[in-house]
């Protein structure tokens, strides 16, 4: 089984609508991370987590809200998508000296 | 913050040739430099790191190399093979402080049989 799972793999949805990504993970990891990823513009932050009761914004969190609901799992919601959302998604857990990182499959979104 | 530059964005080698993909950064706290690899419809995996007290670290077809003063890392892939064909991702980043963990904005390889 991977170590990293997220749900849906691929999802399309209409402007306004709101979108809920869903991220698992056994590794037993403390600190998850949600990134976005756009066609030449690599990896960027959105959301990270260092345990259940810390959250911190990354460097696009503007239109995303996220939930850790246990140390296994790592929601990124979109209260009202746009167009402009449209991207891959990815998340991630690392150890704890941020070394080991294992991301998972992505969830590519496309927003009308 | 960190500004990690990646270079070049698309390289294309024949088969059993060399690849060589380059990285710049800007923070001098960075000390921690990992490599991923990511095949279409997968997650980026890492595929090789290495931290600044070494110059250069090797892994079997796979190296890395860092020169601090620089400023600057590569990725070298020798007898490259088809299933080296994939997107490829630098980072930087500053052991234990996480906000720093910047990624370059990948390389295409497409190593052609």
């Amino acid at each position: 089984d991977a170590d990293v799972t997220q749900t849906p793999r691929n999802r399309i949805t209409k402007t306004g609508k709101r979108i809920m990504l869903e991220c698992s993970q056994t590794k037993g990891h403390d600190r998850m991370y949600w990134y976005r990823q756009d066609p030449g513009l690599g990896l960027r932050l959105i959301y990270y987590s260092f345990d259940v009761k810390d959250i911190n914004k990354g460097e696009i969190s503007d239109g995303y809200s996220v939930s850790r609901q246990a140390q296994a799992k790592f929601s990124l919601s979109l209260e009202s998508a746009i167009p402009n959302q449209t991207a891959l998604y990815f998340c991630a857990t690392s150890d704890l000296v941020g070394t080991g990182w294992f991301f998972g499959p992505g969830t590519r979104l496309t927003v009308l | 913050g960190e500004n990690v530059e990646q270079h070049p964005s698309t390289l294309s080698v024949q088969e059993g040739d060399s690849a060589v993909i380059k990285c710049t950064y800007s923070d001098s706290a960075s000390n921690y430099f990992p490599w991923y690899k990511q095949e279409l419809g997968k997650g980026p995996q890492l595929i090789i790191d290495i931290r600044s007290n070494v110059g250069e670290k090797k892994d079997q077809r796979i190296a890395v190399t860092l020169n601090k003063t620089a400023k600057h890392f590569s990725l070298h892939i020798t007898e490259t093979q088809p299933e080296d064909s994939a997107v490829y991702f630098c980072a930087a980043s500053p052991i234990y402080n996480f906000n720093k963990f910047y990624f370059g904005s990948g390389t295409k390889l497409n190593v052609k049989p």
